[in-house]
């Protein structure tokens, strides 16, 4: 049972948008940053946004990333084949004092 | 350009232990966060641990603590975890990760991982 709930899988038509939301508490989403992961199968993670809304250079501004309470949302615009992954969410716990990240959602 | 590259992992005996190790480069190691992210076959993403840059500040999993101990030699460019009492359930891929800056839980850079088998 993860500390953040992601659905477990989304689908769209390429070209097409889609949203993945992260929920948390007060103690994660509501008081720190969120980033996302992008994950193919057999790979390592790769960071995807991060600070709720911000990208890492050579990320196309397809994707973006929003922060509102305690939830969390990741967009994909111009959907392509190759985003076809597995993708989570990810935060600090202030009370707990650990990482926590979404179950994943797996992207079709 | 960063690379994390992780070893020392394989297959031990339930109760057996295990040494990883992460040998970084392409960037100043003794300035960031590292930590150990671990993930199940067919199943999501666990934050295992996290050292800050000078060892101050370490934070384990519950699922972990008192079991694993994470380490780091910053005049070898390395970071370390040290598996103790292992159990079936600890059989993951084991990635290192760097922090991007200083906020927690904000992985930038990981290795390619390495698999970790508890079996008998």
């Amino acid at each position: 049972q993860s500390v953040l709930t992601q659905p477990p899988s989304v689908s769209a038509a390429p070209g097409q948008k889609v949203t993945i939301s992260c929920s948390g508490s007060s103690s994660n989403i509501g008081n720190n940053y969120v980033s996302w992961y992008q994950q193919f199968p057999g790979t390592a993670p790769k960071l995807l946004i991060y600070a709720n809304n911000k990208r890492p250079s050579g990320i196309p501004d397809r994707f973006s990333g929003s922060q509102s309470g305690t939830s969390a949302t990741l967009g994909i615009t111009g959907l392509q084949t190759g985003d076809e992954a597995e993708y989570y969410c990810g935060t600090w716990d202030s009370s707990l004092s650990v990482a926590v990240f979404g179950g994943g959602t797996k992207l079709t | 350009e960063v690379q994390l590259v992780e070893s020392g992992g394989g297959l031990v005996k339930p109760g057996g232990s295990l040494r990883l190790s992460c040998a970084a480069s392409g960037f100043t190691f003794s300035a960031y966060n590292m930590n150990w992210v671990r993930q199940a076959p067919g199943k999501g993403l666990e934050w295992v641990s996290s050292i800050s840059s000078s060892s101050s500040y370490i934070y384990y999993a519950d699922s972990v603590k008192g079991r694993f101990t994470i380490s780091r030699d910053n005049a070898k460019n390395s970071l370390y975890l040290q598996m103790n009492s292992l159990r079936a359930e600890d059989t993951a891929v084991y990635y290192c990760a760097r922090a991007r800056d200083t906020t927690m839980a904000l992985f930038a850079y990981w290795g390619q991982g390495t698999l970790v088998t508890v079996s008998s």
